[in-house]
C-alpha cells in the first residue's frame, strides 16, 4: 500500500491539458517537498519535477506542478503521444525516515 | 557522462543472497548519497535504503532490516546492496539512484536497474 495516493489512470487527447493528483499527509507531502518521476516500459524512472515545481534542464516546460498542504499536482499542457507513461509522485516521510512514493498513475494519450 | 551502471540479472533460489552493485561514473560518487529502491513486477517503487559512500553509513527501511546490507568500495567508486535470507515476494527490479542528500526524494540519475527472480 503506498504512502501517496494518485489515481491509477488518466487520459487525454493530443493537445489537451491533463493533471494528475497526489496525496498524501503532514509526514511528507505536508513537511517535505514534492518530486515527480516519468517512468517508460522497461526503463529506470526518469526525474520530472523536484523541489515541487522546479524542472531539470531538458524537461519541457510543458510540464508543471504544484502543491498545497498535503496535496501536489503534476499537470501536462499541449499532450503528446511521447508522454504516455507511469508517473509517479514521491516526497521524503519524517515517520519512516526514508522516501515514500505514489502507486503510479498511468497516462494514456487517445 | 553522468551515470551509474549496474551488475546484471540474478536468478536466486528462495533462502539464498544475492548482492547487487552500483558503479557511478561520470560524477564523483563522495558528493552524493545513493538510495536503494525496487519495483516488483506491475508495481509501484518501494524504497529500501541509503548509504553514504564517504563513510559507509546506511539507514535501512524497517521492512528490510536484518536482511539488507549496503556496502561501498570507494577504489571502484562502487557501492552495494546485498540483499539474503531471499522468498518469492523480493522478485523486483533493483535500482540504484544518486540524490544530493538524505532527506530528500529528488534522485536525478538513476541506475538502469537489475533484475532480480527469486524462484524455486
Amino acid at each position: 500500500q503506498s504512502m501517496l495516493t494518485q489515481p491509477p489512470s488518466a487520459s487525454g487527447t493530443p493537445g489537451q491539458r491533463v493533471t494528475i493528483s497526489c496525496s498524501g499527509s503532514s509526514s511528507n507531502i505536508g513537511g517535505s517537498s514534492v518530486n515527480w518521476y516519468q517512468q517508460f516500459p522497461g526503463t529506470a524512472p526518469k526525474l520530472l519535477i523536484y523541489v515541487d515545481y522546479q524542472r531539470p534542464s531538458g524537461v519541457p516546460d510543458r510540464f508543471s506542478a504544484s502543491k498545497s498542504g498535503t496535496s501536489a499536482s503534476l499537470a501536462i499542457s499541449g499532450l503528446q503521444s511521447e508522454d504516455e507513461a507511469v508517473y509517479y509522485c514521491a516526497a521524503w516521510d519524517a515517520s519512516l525516515n526514508g522516501p515514500v512514493f505514489g502507486g503510479g498513475t498511468k497516462l494514456t494519450v487517445l | 557522462q553522468v551515470q551509474l551502471v549496474q551488475s546484471g540479472a540474478e536468478v536466486k533460489k528462495p533462502g539464498a543472497s544475492v548482492k547487487v552493485s552500483c558503479t557511478a561514473s561520470g560524477f564523483i560518487l563522495n558528493s552524493y548519497y545513493i538510495q536503494w529502491l525496487r519495483q516488483a513486477p506491475g508495481q509501484g517503487l518501494e524504497w529500501v535504503g541509503i548509504i553514504n559512500p564517504i563513510d559507509g553509513s546506511t539507514n535501512y527501511a524497517q521492512k528490510f532490516q536484518g536482511r539488507i546490507t549496503m556496502t561501498r568500495d570507494t577504489s571502484t567508486d562502487t557501492v552495494y546492496t546485498e540483499l539474503s535470507s531471499l522468498r518469492s515476494e523480493d522478485t523486483a527490479v533493483y535500482y540504484c539512484a544518486r540524490v544530493r542528500r538524505p532527506g530528500m526524494a529528488a534522485f536525478d540519475v538513476w541506475g538502469q536497474g537489475t533484475m532480480v527472480t527469486v524462484s524455486s
